[in-house]
Parts: structure tokens; C-alpha cells; sequence
């Protein structure tokens, strides 16, 4: 059972874009909602993260918003570069548990000049 | 710092022998975890631990096992592979208290099972 769930599966947007990945989730003791980019060959790293007290966060061209009536969160991606392109995984966890992170499926982001 | 290390890189394995995955980390964490990434899965948490000689079971720990002997290390072992095990593992450390979260993965170890 997959606890958080993403799309799109891929995405693919024009460079100067806005790039939009969803997330879904059903449990409401999640209280930490990171997204984590990977480079290919490489490890997820934290890219930005939010807590269910606000609904957005911003740094830099990325921004988090969350709606936790519906259980939802997105990224949005401004400004689509190149060099943003990467695989993004949503998250969520539970700071009653050793902080341990159930991921979405991923969503490949390619950003086309 | 080095951060968390794995080693191997890559590794074949033939399908009923054994391995250990190694993993080491040098930000003094107390908490480290072990995930495997299949295509279209994200990733899945196989095994965690809190603190040295503490682990515990995640979502997928069947065919696995691990130990925690020290702070810095957390070897994962796969005995009899099987081709279902062919996956990315990515083991990952993050410090403990009170609304720290972040997660600092490893470079990861591809191992093909045939």
C-alpha cells in the first residue's frame, strides 16, 4: 500500500516554465512533508520541506504549498531550468516515529531549452 | 565531512549467495536507514535503527538483516539473494531531536541478482 501518493509519473516543460508535481497522503499523523530531488547515479537530497502549520513555503524558484484539509501538497518549480532536471520524490513522516520517510513514486522532470 | 558512504558501487551477485552492503557515516547520527529504490517504486524502507545495537523493521525487511555495532556504521546483509533483490539501496543517517527530520543519503549500491 503505497502511503503517499505522486504524479505525474513524468513531466516535461518548456525552460522558463512552471513545473507542477502532486502529492497525496491518507495518514493524518504525517507532521513533516519533504521533497527530495535525485540526479541520476546519485542519492535523493533534500530540497525543501514543509510543515503542516503553513500552507506554502518558498525558497527560491521552488515553493511547497499544502492543503492539509485534503491531504495534499504539491512543488512547484518557477522558472524551469535545464539544470533542474532530475527525478523528484515527495515524502511524509511522523515525528512520533524515528523520522521515517514513506516516499511517493517519483516524477522525471526534464526541462527542454 | 564525507557525509554517508556505501560501498560497493555495483555488485552481481549469483542467486542463493550472500553479501554485505556496507555503510558508514561521519555526522555522529544518531538515527540510519536502509532503502532500496525500484523503477517506478520510489523508495521503500527496508530496515532502521535509533542508536547503536537498536534496529528495527521497516516496510520490506524480508530477506534482509542488519546490525548497529557502533554509531558510524550499519552494515545490511542479504543472505541467499534472489533476483527479487535486484534493486538500488541508498542508506541514509539523520540526527535526533526534536523537529529534525532531514535525511542525508548515501550514494547508493545498484546490485543485480542473476
Amino acid at each position: 500500500q503505497q502511503q503517499v501518493k505522486q504524479s505525474p509519473q513524468s513531466l516535461i516543460v518548456q525552460k522558463g516554465g512552471i513545473s507542477i508535481i502532486n502529492c497525496a497522503y491518507e495518514n493524518t499523523a504525517f507532521d513533516y512533508f519533504p521533497w527530495y530531488q535525485q540526479f541520476p547515479g546519485k542519492g535523493p537530497a533534500l530540497l525543501i520541506a514543509i510543515r503542516p502549520d503553513v500552507s506554502e513555503k518558498k525558497e527560491g524558484r521552488f515553493t511547497i504549498s499544502f492543503n492539509k484539509s485534503a491531504k495534499q501538497f504539491s512543488l512547484h518549480i518557477m522558472d524551469s531550468q535545464p539544470g533542474d532536471s532530475a527525478t523528484y520524490f515527495c515524502a511524509a513522516s511522523s515525528q512520533t516515529g524515528a523520522n521515517n520517510l514513506f516516499f511517493g513514486t517519483g516524477t522525471r522532470l526534464t526541462v527542454i531549452p | 565531512n564525507a557525509g554517508v558512504t556505501q560501498t560497493p558501487k555495483f555488485r552481481i551477485l549469483k542467486i542463493g549467495q550472500s553479501m554485505t552492503l556496507q555503510c558508514t557515516q561521519d555526522m555522529n547520527h544518531n538515527y540510519m536507514y536502509w532503502y532500496r529504490q525500484d523503477p517506478g517504486m520510489g523508495l521503500k524502507l527496508i530496515y532502521y535503527s535509533v542508536g547503536a545495537g537498536i534496529t528495527d523493521k521497516g516496510e520490506v525487511p524480508n530477506g534482509y538483516n542488519v546490525s548497529r555495532s557502533t554509531t558510524e556504521d550499519f552494515p545490511l546483509r542479504l543472505e541467499l539473494a534472489a533476483p527479487s533483490q535486484t534493486s538500488v539501496y541508498f542508506c541514509a543517517s539523520s540526527s535526533a531531536g526534536q523537529g529534525i527530520y532531514e535525511q542525508y543519503f548515501g550514494p547508493g549500491t545498484r546490485l543485480t541478482v542473476t
